[in-house]
């Protein structure tokens, strides 16, 4: 079974540092889908970015950019210029093609402080 | 479009009590989910339904009833709650029959609470 493992439950940092939120995953596949969501105080998911296994390079999304190390599964999602906006919970997820079904890590609150 | 909405936002139910809560999409995806979010355990699958008449079981399906008679709506039944139903539960949707490598659309959640 697939498992998804972020091992800071917590972050704070001050608003404009650049923050890194680790997640590492474990899989016997070698096609999937590896997702970040975003989860502010609203409850509402949103997805941040979303990174192809099969594609070498890393996914950017403006100040989001992941760090994608196929042979460690690992996943982690730099933050740059973090904004008071930034805070929220973050869950790393993942999905092998047709299991249908994202697989959540147990999230980071991430705080950015002014 | 109004997305994925669910209702209630809120719930209160004594041990026992019986509830449906309502999902709708409008975006015309065949891909619907529930998922429950639980401090501490991220987001887990319940049911899922890749199209009109079919559904299927996620992780922690025990307790729940699904059914998807239309594209439009996948609502959640709870049967007989129970205090570890208590949650936040999520619905999703997407394009994709496989749910894969679309995006998915997330409601904004109904907080659940069983005494």
């Amino acid at each position: 079974a697939q498992t998804v493992t972020q091992s800071q439950p917590e972050m704070s940092v001050q608003e404009a540092e650049t923050v890194t939120l680790s997640c590492t995953y474990d899989t016997s596949e070698s096609n999937y889908y590896l997702f970040w969501y975003k989860q502010p105080p609203s409850r509402q998911m949103i997805l941040v970015i979303r990174q192809e296994a099969y594609k070498q390079q890393n996914a950017t999304e403006n100040r989001f950019s992941v760090n994608f190390q196929k042979a460690a599964k690992s996943f982690s999602l730099k933050i740059s210029d973090s904004q008071l906006g930034d805070t929220a919970m973050y869950f790393c997820a993942f999905m092998t093609p047709g299991a249908q079904k994202l697989v959540f890590g147990q999230g980071t609150r991430l705080t950015i402080n002014p | 479009n109004a997305g994925v909405t669910q209702t209630p936002k809120f719930q209160v139910l004594k041990t026992g009590q019986s509830m449906t809560l309502q999902c709708a999409q409008d975006m015309n995806h065949e891909y619907m989910s529930w998922y429950r979010q639980d401090p501490g355990m991220g987001l887990r699958l319940i049911h899922y339904s890749v199209g009109a008449g079919i559904t299927d079981q996620g992780e922690v399906p025990n307790g729940y009833n699904v059914s998807r008679s239309t594209t439009e709506d996948f609502p959640l039944r709870l049967l007989s709650a129970a205090p570890s139903q208590t949650s936040v539960y999520f619905c999703a949707s997407s394009y994709s029959r496989t749910g894969t490598q679309d995006e998915q659309f997330f409601g904004p959640g109904t907080r659940l609470t069983v005494l």
